[in-house]
């Protein structure tokens, strides 16, 4: 089946910096979805992106859909403790089925 | 409207036990999902329905059963529960299939000794 890399794995920052993740597909998707699990809760989406090339923001949050289908980014600007979690995307094509990545951890250290 | 809720939270089984994990949704959603979550990884699909009556299996069913006889309710049945089935379960609902907005339950921790 389809696989999603993410990576960082892992993202231990300081509040007020910037964070970038990515997300790398084996095959081609549709839409790309970011979404974002808090602890001990189910994860929420984010930002959803539809076109290649596609350039979507959601106050900090600025997520793309690569040029080639097989990637997204998802980039945070000025970090709160807030967006502490479980970062996630998750890709689609032609079936009802999503496909999601294993996750980026972000971590802010006081 | 009280979104996607599953019960129980949390549950502890022996090996061969069985059990049925409880999910409703109020928001008239088509579609279902059953998701399982292992430790470090992605959510796996589990099984899927488009609608009530209507049933199919995901990347990960062995194991599992599961019915829709009503489009709020999507239960997932373990019948010999397995330490392999530890995970946290998450069921989900959109309107439609494919890239439309899943909401997410706040998931099962189920833990198999």
């Amino acid at each position: 089946g389809q696989q999603l890399n993410q990576s960082p794995q892992s993202m231990f920052i300081q509040e007020g910096e910037d964070v970038s993740m990515n997300c790398t597909s084996s095959s081609i998707f549709n839409t790309w979805l970011w979404y974002k699990q808090d602890p001990g809760e189910g994860p929420v989406l984010l930002i959803a992106l539809y076109k290649a090339g596609e350039l979507t923001s959601n106050g900090r949050l600025t997520a793309q859909f690569g040029i080639t289908r097989k990637d997204s980014f998802l980039n945070i600007s000025a970090s709160i403790p807030s967006d502490v979690g479980i970062y996630f995307c998750a890709g689609y094509f032609g079936n009802e089925k999503l496909t999601f990545g294993t996750g980026t951890r972000l971590t802010i250290i006081p | 409207n009280a979104g996607v809720t599953q019960t129980p939270k949390f549950r502890i089984l022996k090996i061969g036990q069985s059990m049925t994990l409880q999910c409703t949704q109020d928001m008239n959603h088509n579609y279902m999902y059953w998701y399982r979550q292992d430790p470090g990884m992605g959510l796996k699909l589990i099984y899927y329905s488009v609608g009530a009556g209507i049933t199919d299996k995901g990347e990960v069913p062995n194991g599992y059963n599961v019915s829709r006889s009503t489009t709020e309710d999507f239960p997932l049945r373990l019948e010999l529960a397995a330490p392999s089935q530890t995970s946290v379960y998450f069921c989900a609902s959109s309107w439609t299939g494919g890239g439309d907005t899943q909401y997410f339950g706040p998931g099962t921790r189920l833990t198999v000794l």
